[in-house]
């Protein structure tokens, strides 16, 4: 079964605006990854949080990491329309490469 | 960053025949790869992990001989989905990674799979 629940599904926000989605795990972990996919493309890579750091920014994106709570959100400010993608979480339970996805978030960025 | 390639990006074929999927590392050494499936609208699906030299380990719930994996170099992974059916219909994509605990994995753009 999927390891991670993302929220909200789908996102549509204006340019400019922030965006904000959140993901929450089941098992402990000692990473948490957040991935981009363009729609019918592969994933890109954004910013990955260890479990002992609480918080982590590259560039216009924030993401935070509450081991108590098991979840973690994804900040992207300022978005722009290329911002516009679905956006998984992905955890690492077994510590073995072995990657659950979070069900993802579809955002749409409206020029 | 690392590139990740997959060939071919997009297949149609009928039901019943095989179909060959490649994922290259091009600039980095992959002893592990990954083969995940994702149907639209949903997430991506962990179905297999190919070690080189060694044989794939599937997930459970994935048939090892409807989806059969090659990890014959560094560099090449192959899934070959055979006797393929119109619910095979899916996007596969594949991840690389240099097989160190926590390692970033790098995906490959994927490959839609049609089958008629």
């Amino acid at each position: 079964s999927q390891q991670g629940e993302e929220d909200p599904q789908a996102l549509s926000i204006q340019e400019g605006e922030n965006a904000t989605m959140n993901c929450s795990y089941k098992t402990s972990i000692n990473n948490l990854q957040w991935y981009r996919q363009n729609s019918g493309r592969g994933l890109v890579h954004l910013i990955l949080i260890r479990s002992n750091e609480r918080e982590k920014h590259s560039g216009r994106l924030r993401v935070t990491l509450d081991t108590s709570k098991k979840s973690s959100s994804l900040l992207i400010t300022a978005s722009r329309a290329a911002d516009t993608a679905s956006y998984f979480c992905a955890t690492d339970p077994g510590n073995t490469g072995k990657l659950i996805f979070g069900q993802g978030t579809t955002l749409q960025v409206k020029p | 960053g690392a590139v990740v390639s997959q060939h071919p990006s997009w297949v149609i074929c009928k039901s019943g025949t095989s179909v060959k999927i490649e994922c290259r590392s091009l600039d980095f050494q992959a002893t592990t790869m990954f083969w995940y499936r994702q149907f639209p609208k949903q997430s991506l699906m962990l179905m297999a992990t190919s070690n080189e030299g060694s044989k794939a380990t599937y997930e459970q719930g994935v048939e090892k001989d409807k989806f059969l994996i090659n990890h014959a170099s560094l560099t090449l992974s192959t899934l070959t989905v055979t006797s393929a059916h119109p619910e095979d219909s899916s996007f596969y994509i594949c991840s690389a990674s240099g097989g160190r605990v926590g390692e970033t994995q790098y995906f490959g753009p994927g490959t839609r799979l049609l089958v008629l």
